[in-house]
């Protein structure tokens, strides 16, 4: 079975500063990895996905995240983040036969000026 | 070229009524999944079909939840009777396959809540 555990809820940041949201997975396959952005009333947006190759990935809105095996870890950066970063971002993991999406429980970060 | 279609966008109803949720996918997507997502939670799955046929439905609480997807292109979601635990927003994705490395593009989703 494969799991995501996103330890923290809700990372608060100030505009322009870095930011890192923290993501690590299970998994008894070989696994696919993404992040998804989720503003206030909307559906999921793909952020970047880890399928294979390099293990730093970048995405849109100048994200990036960084697949470690050994740690079973993806998590995801950005230098310096603005205000509009501000909403919610779920970690997910799929595999096996089926394509079968599990999300972690979210991270919510806010931006403050 | 359009996206993942669902109607309505916002749902009332009170405990122990039926609601039904429709979802129209991106045009070829042969996998189309249905997910809860709870206030503070993350997406969960509650059904996965691939064209016409069930692929995942370990999820779905089959006493009162039922899923649909006819001719392999729209589905609905049906509540009956609902409980106040189903008040959550529902999304519905849809992906080309069941390749692992295809991208799910999601809707806007369903807010429901139960009163």
């Amino acid at each position: 079975a494969q799991s995501v555990t996103q330890l923290d809820s809700q990372v608060p940041v100030f505009e322009e500063a870095p930011v890192e949201l923290r993501c690590n997975y299970s998994s008894s396959v070989s696994v696919y990895l993404f992040w998804y952005v989720q503003y206030p009333n909307q559906g999921l947006q793909l952020l970047l996905k880890y399928l294979s190759g390099s293990t730093l990935v970048k995405g849109i809105n100048g994200f990036e995240a960084e697949f470690n095996k050994s740690q079973t870890s993806f998590h995801l950066r950005k230098p310096s983040v603005h205000i509009s970063d501000t909403a919610e971002y779920f970690c997910a993991v799929s595999g096996g036969a089926t394509n079968k999406l599990i999300f972690g429980t979210g991270t919510l970060l806010a931006v403050q000026p | 070229e359009a996206g993942v279609a669902q109607s309505p966008r916002y749902k009332i109803i009170e405990k122990r009524q039926s609601v039904a949720f429709w979802c129209n996918p991106i045009s070829g997507h042969a996998t189309l999944y249905w997910y809860q997502q709870i206030l503070g939670q993350g997406p969960k799955l509650l059904i996965q079909f691939q064209n016409n046929g069930v692929v995942d439905d370990s999820q779905l609480p089959k006493d009162r939840f039922s899923a649909e997807r006819l001719k392999g292109v729209d589905s609905t979601l049906k509540i009956q009777p609902a409980k106040l635990e189903d008040s959550a927003v529902y999304l519905c994705a849809s992906s080309l396959g069941l390749s692992s490395y295809t991208e799910a593009f999601f809707g806007q989703g369903t807010r429901l809540t139960v009163v």
